[in-house]
């Protein structure tokens, strides 16, 4: 069965340093989310990406967030300038339509020390 | 603003107990509504979907939600639940066509052997 696949599964980085979480959604999806979860808390969206540009994006997805599809395959994800509060589980997502059901990766730990 | 709510954080069952987890959003317009469930250690994985037809969904595992519009509800429900079923529980929303999915912020659910 395809699925999403997330690398690293744990990330942890100095305070001010540029991440790039990775993903690779399954091949025939064209919507892609970036989700992120604190612990304890809930599931927050980040960013929606579909014809390569993203379609819509939440007030956390500031000017430190970008994402990209280099390739055609892998969906990343890029904070410039880590902050303490950017410490969280980041789910990938991906879906064949833009209102149907997203699957999920197993999620990338970051970690900001 | 348009929210997810699940009224029950932490829920303690037996095996074989019947279980109704609570969930409710505001939003007047179209919906699409979601269960997912995330085993510890695991990816988010979708448990049931309602996008229209019988409010009354039937998803994996012995899972089954209804969709009450008077109400803005969406609870999961299972007759007699098993220890494997011990995991987190997420209801979800689409709302009104948009592209992407909001979370409420979770049940846990722990089943005693």
């Amino acid at each position: 069965e395809p699925e999403v696949t997330q690398t690293p599964s744990h990330q942890v980085t100095q305070m001010g340093q540029e991440v790039i979480l990775r993903c690779v959604p399954i091949s025939n999806h064209l919507y892609f989310y970036w989700y992120r979860q604190i612990l304890g808390q809930k599931v927050e969206f980040l960013v929606s990406f579909y014809n390569n540009e993203i379609s819509e994006k939440s007030e956390i997805f500031d000017d430190q967030f970008s994402v990209e599809r280099p390739d055609g395959s892998n969906f990343t994800l890029k904070i410039r300038s880590t902050k303490l509060e950017d410490s969280a589980m980041y789910f990938c997502a991906g879906g064949a339509g833009s209102n149907t059901e997203a699957f999920f990766g197993q999620g990338t730990r970051l970690t900001v020390v | 603003a348009q929210s997810v709510s699940q009224h029950n954080h932490h829920v303690i069952l037996s095996e074989a107990a019947s279980l109704e987890l609570g969930c409710n959003y505001s939003y007047g317009g179209t919906v699409n509504l979601f269960w997912y469930v995330q085993y510890p250690g695991q990816h988010l994985q979708l448990l049931l979907k309602y996008f229209s037809g019988d409010p009354l969904v039937k998803g994996i595992k012995g899972f089954e939600a209804e969709f009450i519009k008077s109400k803005f509800s969406f609870n999961l429900r299972k007759p007699s639940v098993q220890w494997s079923d011990t995991a987190e529980y997420f209801c979800a929303v689409i709302m009104n066509r948009d592209d992407k999915i909001i979370f409420g912020k979770g049940t846990r659910l722990h089943i005693l052997p």
